[in-house]
């Protein structure tokens, strides 16, 4: 399996820009999560989903991010218009419900710059 | 969900010593997990303990438990440079799947 994978690895916009983050979870799992990590907050949730349902968006910091989840294998969270302060890596992890030791596998993350 | 808080921030050593992290939470857990992040990766899966366990090795790893303190430790035998990483513990209790981390202690070991 290839694992959880995310794109683009970087992406630099300008402020104002619209920026949409791409994940595609392992094949079969039914849970998704993004995160962005930052160092003055460490690691926060935004979202996740599960079977492609939003259970949980209380994390999604302003109305300014949305994500979508339109089939089992891809998710895209979107934030338009950008702001400096966005700029974070943006990891997306999914897991199989009923896995006995409850772990979640990580993609490699999306670097968002934004100027 | 609840957050875990790991101690220290950061932890230096030489190759060869052991490493001990600590995470401590607030409210009763079913479980306790651990992962590692190196630098410019998403987070790996370690190992996770149950709160009926007080124990657990898998490898180098040693994980500890104690519900009536709270707390978690991690130990890391005879560390290796490969092993410089973040560390972050993830308590979990309820019947959802979110995990929250803290900001995870750093681990440096020097060849």
């Amino acid at each position: 399996d290839a694992g959880v994978i995310q794109s683009p690895r970087h992406e630099v916009t300008e402020m104002g820009q619209e920026v949409t983050l791409r994940c595609k979870p392992i094949s079969g799992h039914d849970y998704l999560f993004w995160y962005r990590q930052t160092m003055m907050r460490g690691l926060e949730l935004l979202i996740y989903f599960n079977n492609n349902v939003p259970i949980d968006d209380s994390g999604m910091p302003e109305d300014r991010f949305s994500a979508k989840m339109p089939n089992a294998s891809f998710s895209t969270l979107k934030i338009q218009p950008s702001e400096p302060r966005d700029s974070a890596v943006y990891f997306c992890a999914s897991r199989l419900a009923g896995q006995g030791n409850n772990e979640q596998f990580f993609g490699p993350g999306t670097r968002l710059t934004v100027l | 969900s609840q957050q875990g808080e790991e101690d220290p921030q950061a932890l230096s050593i030489q190759e060869g010593e052991n490493a001990t992290m600590n995470c401590s939470y607030k409210t009763s857990i079913n479980n306790l997990q651990w992962y590692r992040q190196n630098s410019g990766r998403g987070l790996v899966h370690l190992i996770l303990i149950r709160s009926n366990e007080r124990e657990k090795h898998s490898g180098r790893l040693r994980v500890t438990l104690d519900t009536s303190k709270k707390s978690s430790s991690l130990l890391i035998t005879a560390s290796r440079a490969a092993d410089t990483a973040s560390y972050f513990c993830a308590p979990h209790g309820g019947s959802n799947y979110k995990l929250t981390f803290g900001k995870g202690t750093l681990l440096t070991v020097n060849p």
